[in-house]
């Protein structure tokens, strides 16, 4: 059993398209995250829900947006994708907010656009 | 704001060789995480530090926590080709409950 699982993994697309990325973990953990890993391997926190609430919502252009219908799930919509958003995508979960549990990452969506 | 420093960045070393990767840390934590990233892959969590003088192993791998100094650091024994991979360590902001990462350190371990 997959405990966080992305779909899809891979995205090529054209500047312009919208696109979703979806996320589901099935651990039970109440809290998920966003990040996005650069070419050079450099991973940035995106977002972060604690029970469906936004709790960390770092500068990031605002064509991106999450979406957590529940808190096994947590979605990234962009919109007007552009060049500098190729990269990797990561999400991830963990229990609580204090951050004394590991981070159990997804598999990583890999968006390469056009 | 707490910023994390992770050296070399790059590391090629021979099979059979020790070495060590150096985390250093900005301001107070109590909380440093390393993981690991197959090239391709996602990130696997090698290990947890919750204490000053924390040291955990697994393997050829052992990884301590100095809070004093804010270092942490993560050693190699006898490399081995399988632990070719680049690792990051990530350590607790509690004033905004987040993971600052080290940029991660590329191990190359040649046969």
């Amino acid at each position: 059993d997959t405990a966080v699982s992305q779909t899809p993994k891979y995205l090529v697309t054209q500047m312009g398209n919208d696109k979703s990325i979806k996320c589901e973990q099935n651990l039970g953990h109440d809290t998920m995250y966003w990040y996005k890993q650069d070419s050079k391997k450099f991973l940035k926190i995106m977002f972060s829900y604690n029970n469906k609430e936004l709790i960390i919502n770092e500068t990031v252009p605002n064509r991106f947006s999450p979406k957590s219908p529940d808190k096994a799930h947590l979605n990234l919509h962009i919109n007007s994708l552009e060049l500098g958003d190729s990269a990797v995508y990561f999400c991830a979960s963990s229990q609580g907010l204090a951050l004394r549990e590991t981070q159990y990452f997804g598999p990583g969506t890999r968006l390469l656009v056009l | 704001e707490l910023k994390v420093e992770q050296n070399p960045l790059f590391l090629s070393m021979q099979e059979g060789k020790n070495y060590t990767i150096y985390c250093n840390y900005s301001t107070t934590s109590d909380r440093l995480y390393w993981y690991r990233q197959d090239p391709g892959k996602s990130l696997e969590s090698l290990f947890v530090l919750l204490s000053n003088g924390a040291v955990k192993q697994e393997g050829r791998l052992m990884a301590s926590l100095d809070t004093k100094a804010r270092l942490s650091t993560l050693h190699i024994t006898a490399a081995v080709h399988d632990l070719s991979a680049t690792y990051f360590c990530a350590v607790a902001s509690d004033s905004n409950y987040q993971l600052i990462w080290g940029a991660g350190t590329k191990l190359i371990i040649k046969p």
